[in-house]
């Protein structure tokens, strides 16, 4: 079945260091992929997107470019700020009625 | 984005009573909505999926009976914990997403976290 695979954490960077999360996936057919965040005690929010292959989805800072050749979707930032400290999923679409498949989230915490 | 309301955010209750938590659609109807229980620094762990109109699908190891899911109308879904125990004690989360659509992003409620006393 489909999967995704994510480093495993914690990351602990200074403010300002340059982010990558790592994400690689298995599916069949052509998925869309979602980076998420969580905030302490909080739901999950949507962080970025890409719906087909060589897309980059690109918010707050963050950029994660869709390589089917590679099967990956690597998070990354240039800057990061100690606000950024969350955990961070990679997830893959089912249709709307099927769950998405996620990864098992990355704790970064980001030290002033 | 679609947004999707959770209540409460918090609630604590003693052993051996029920608990009921509201995951709505606010500005979509949703056939399907997902519930998912999450310990602490863990990933998501799906519990089920709550279909409108029907029974819910439970994962494998998920008790049907100590975790009731309704979903009686397409904005509303209900996840009750009955009798519970402090093991039980968990931050529940509910997502749904467009109906029909392909390739489709979820939207996260904000989560409850219970605590059983």
């Amino acid at each position: 079945g489909d999967s995704v695979t994510q480093m495993e954490g914690p990351v602990t960077l200074s403010e300002e260091a340059f982010l990558t999360i790592n994400c690689t996936y298995t599916a069949t057919g052509y998925p869309s992929l979602f980076w998420y965040v969580q905030y302490p005690g909080e739901g999950l929010q949507l962080l970025l997107k890409a719906t087909k292959a060589d897309d980059k989805g690109s918010n707050k800072g963050f950029e994660a470019t869709y390589r089917k050749e590679t099967t990956s979707f690597h998070l990354e930032k240039g800057s990061v700020q100690v606000s950024d400290s969350a955990v961070y999923f990679c997830a893959l679409s089912g249709t709307g009625n099927t769950p998405l498949v996620f990864g098992k989230g990355t704790r970064l915490s980001v030290i002033a | 984005g679609a947004v999707v309301s959770q209540h409460p955010s918090w609630v604590i209750c003693k052993s051996g009573t029920s608990v009921k938590i509201e995951c709505r659609s606010l500005d979509f109807q949703a056939t399907t909505m997902f519930w998912y229980r999450q310990f602490p620094k863990q990933s998501l762990m799906l519990m089920a999926t709550s279909n409108e109109g029907s029974k819910a699908t439970y994962e494998q190891g998920v008790e049907k009976d100590k975790f009731l899911i309704n979903h009686a109308s397409l904005t509303l879904s209900t996840l009750t914990v009955t009798s519970a125990h402090p093991e039980d004690s968990s931050f529940y989360i509910c997502s749904a997403s467009h109906p029909g659509a392909m390739n489709t992003e979820a939207f996260f409620g904000q989560g409850t976290r219970l605590t059983v006393v």
